[in-house]
């Protein structure tokens, strides 16, 4: 069975200041991708964004940077200069060829100005 | 273009009765799935639709819980004999297998409430 483990239910982040989103996940499979979603209170759930295992290179879109360690299976997140838009719950999320998303309990961000 | 959209957006039943809850995929996207959040916890996978293929059902927690998806596209997730334990926000998504991302767009979600 695959898990997603954060380790973090809450976590606090001066505006402008960057943070760290843990992840950790646990698989038998060699081909897998990651996701970090953005939820806000409104409900609806954001890609942030995703890494294939197979690629070495950390992905990063913007802000956000991943820090992807296959060995110690850990998949973490970076927000740099933090908005107050990025207060949301972030989930980290794997998926193998099977598709479905496995979960994370979630890290409920909040940035304080 | 128009993202994944869910019907209704909050439900209230009584416990016994039974609710059908609907999703829009995006346009073109061949999968389809059903997630359940409930209160404090992570996204719990439901069901699984892909093309014409047989829905992976795996993660269905009961008999009491159906869903179909027709003519590929719009999709009805089906609670029967609703129980309060039901409560919670049902999440679609939809992706473009063939794209090769596996990302998956998500809808606004159904908050159910079973009283």
């Amino acid at each position: 069975a695959q898990t997603v483990t954060q380790s973090q239910p809450e976590m606090s982040v001066q505006e402008a200041e960057t943070v760290t989103l843990s992840c950790t996940y646990d698989t038998s499979e060699n081909n897998y991708y990651l996701f970090w979603y953005k939820q806000p209170p409104s409900r609806q759930m954001i890609l942030v964004i995703r890494q294939e295992a197979y690629k070495q290179q950390n992905a990063t879109e913007n802000r956000f940077s991943v820090n992807f360690q296959k060995a110690a299976k850990s998949f973490s997140l970076k927000i740099s200069d933090s908005q107050l838009g990025d207060t949301a719950m972030y989930f980290c999320a794997f998926a193998n060829s099977g598709y479905a998303l496995n979960f994370g309990k979630g890290t409920s961000l909040l940035v304080t100005p | 273009g128009a993202g994944v959209s869910q019907s209704p957006s909050n439900k209230v039943t009584e416990k016994g009765k039974d609710v059908e809850l609907r999703c829009d995929p995006i346009s073109g996207h061949t999968a389809l799935y059903w997630y359940r959040q409930s209160l404090g916890q992570g996204l719990e996978f439901l069901i699984y639709f892909q093309g014409n293929s047989a829905p992976d059902k795996s993660g269905l927690p009961s008999d009491r819980f159906s869903a179909e998806r027709t003519g590929g596209s719009v999709s009805t997730l089906t609670i029967q004999r609703t129980q309060q334990e039901d409560s919670a926000v049902y999440l679609c998504a939809s992706s473009l297998r063939s794209s090769g991302r596996h990302e998956q767009f998500f809808g606004p979600g159904t908050r159910l409430t079973v009283l």
